[in-house]
């Protein structure tokens, strides 16, 4: 079975610094996506980034960026420039290929950006 | 395009009584998930719908959890009766998946209806 830790309860950040959460996961196959959910207080979901696993090069959305590391099964969430919209749950999931897009969640880090 | 809706938002019963959530789809979207996610934990995938048909339900507790999705569209999902430990939010989402499409397809999610049990 897949399981995904997130170590990071609650994070803060000041605006317009970076901060980076951190994700790891346990899985015996070889293929397999990984995402970063948004859960803002209003309890939308939002994807945020996904990183398929064949891939080598890290995923980037504008001010959020992985850095993705197979071996050490490792996901971690790097996000610049922190406004305080992004205060928000942050969920780290993963989906094998092969099982009909059922997600793994983490229990998930609680970031808030302050002033 | 307009997203996943889920109703009511807000729900308080008492332990024993039933319950039901429902979630309408984006349109075309033929997979439809069912989650729950207990306060301080990620969510966890109840049950999954292809269309009209279930593709999972190994983590639904068939003997008080029932969905049904009639038509491939909209979908229910009833608690009965409830216990204390089901109070939780409980997600609806969807993703276009088309039978035999095998690539991982996003889930759109809705904004949940948030279950409290006394």
């Amino acid at each position: 079975a897949q399981t995904v830790t997130q170590s990071q309860p609650e994070m803060s950040v000041q605006e317009a610094e970076t901060v980076t959460l951190s994700c790891t996961y346990d899985t015996s196959e070889n293929n397999y996506y990984l995402f970063w959910y948004k859960q803002p207080p209003s309890r939308q979901m939002i994807l945020v980034i996904r990183q398929e696993a064949y891939k080598q090069q890290n995923a980037t959305e504008n001010r959020f960026s992985v850095n993705f590391q197979k071996a050490a099964k490792s996901f971690s969430l790097k996000i610049s420039d922190s406004q305080l919209g992004d205060t928000a749950m942050y969920f780290c999931a993963f989906v094998n290929t092969g099982t009909a897009s059922k997600l793994t969640f983490g229990t998930g880090t609680r970031l808030q950006v302050t002033l | 395009e307009a997203g996943v809706a889920q109703s009511p938002r807000y729900k308080i019963i008492e332990k024993r009584q039933s319950v039901a959530f429902w979630c309408n789809p984006i349109s075309g979207h033929a997979t439809l998930y069912w989650y729950q996610q207990i306060l301080g934990q990620g969510p966890k995938l109840l049950i999954q719908f292809q269309n009209n048909g279930v593709v999972d339900d190994s983590q639904l507790p068939k003997d008080r959890f029932s969905a049904e999705r009639l038509k491939g569209v909209d979908s229910t999902l009833k608690i009965q009766p409830a216990k204390l430990e089901d109070s939780a939010v409980y997600l609806c989402a969807s993703s276009f998946s088309p039978q035999g499409f095998s690539s991982y397809n996003e889930q759109f999610f809705g904004p949940g209806t948030r279950l409290t049990v006394l």
